[in-house]
């Protein structure tokens, strides 16, 4: 059973940085493509990042480039988002998800059960 | 950027009904690489649909989804009380970023 856990969140306030961390299972981490979903309280869902299984190609929201980095590490079977310079727009929980097959990796079919950022001062 | 509508906002059915959701995109989806899914209260998503009328593995029958360019729908045949929640649509083509529709809610009457 494939199973996503993300971990990291929390309270920030803005200007600040934190790092999640989305620990995979049941599934080989190493040929799957990964994707970060947020969404805001009380909101809909905002794909934020894409990286690729291997040679990683990467792909970033308008609203994150610049501030956020996705990584990977295949022998830990985590991905990672560093997010910096947060603002209180970034607010929400974040979904680790991985990315199907289909088209160009940004659907997913697994995802895990969301880690929550709250920016505030 | 790609701009996903849906409608109606809400529907309000009672079960055994049949539900028809719409999703119109700004311009064509390349390859008609559109996801419907659903998310029930404090829930993650739950993929349905992808590649527009492809059924994800589990997902039952009733749902099917149809269309092409930019105009998609997402249809149940007959309402079971589990399946009241809020649907989303995703286009996921070569037109980065990818977007989500805003969703729409399906109550029970």
């Amino acid at each position: 059973e494939v199973q996503l856990v993300e971990s990291g969140g929390g309270l920030v306030q803005p200007g600040g940085s934190l790092r999640l961390s989305c620990a995979a299972s049941g599934l080989i981490f190493s040929s799957n493509s990964m994707n970060w979903v947020r969404q805001a309280p009380g909101k809909g869902l905002e794909w934020v990042s894409y990286i690729s299984s291997s040679s990683p190609t990467i792909y970033y929201a308008d609203s994150v480039k610049g501030r956020f980095t996705v990584s990977r590490d295949n022998t830990k079977n985590s991905v990672y988002l560093q997010m910096r310079d947060l603002r209180d727009e970034d607010t929400g929980v974040y979904y680790c998800a991985r990315a199907t097959a289909s088209g160009w990796g940004g659907a997913a079919d697994y995802w895990g059960l969301g880690t929550l950022v709250t920016v505030s001062s | 950027e790609i701009v996903l509508t849906q409608s109606p906002g809400t529907l309000s059915l009672s079960p055994g009904e049949r539900a028809t959701l719409s999703c119109r995109a700004s311009r064509s989806v390349s390859s008609n690489y559109l996801a419907w899914y659903q998310q029930k209260p404090g829930q993650a998503p739950r993929l349905l649909i992808y590649a527009a009328s492809s059924r994800a593995t589990g997902v039952p029958d009733r749902f099917s989804g149809s269309g092409s360019g930019t105009d998609f729908t997402l249809t149940i045949s007959r309402l079971e009380p589990e399946d009241f929640a809020v649907y989303y649509c995703q286009q996921y083509g070569s037109s980065l970023p990818w977007t989500f529709g805003q969703g729409t809610r399906v109550e029970i009457k």
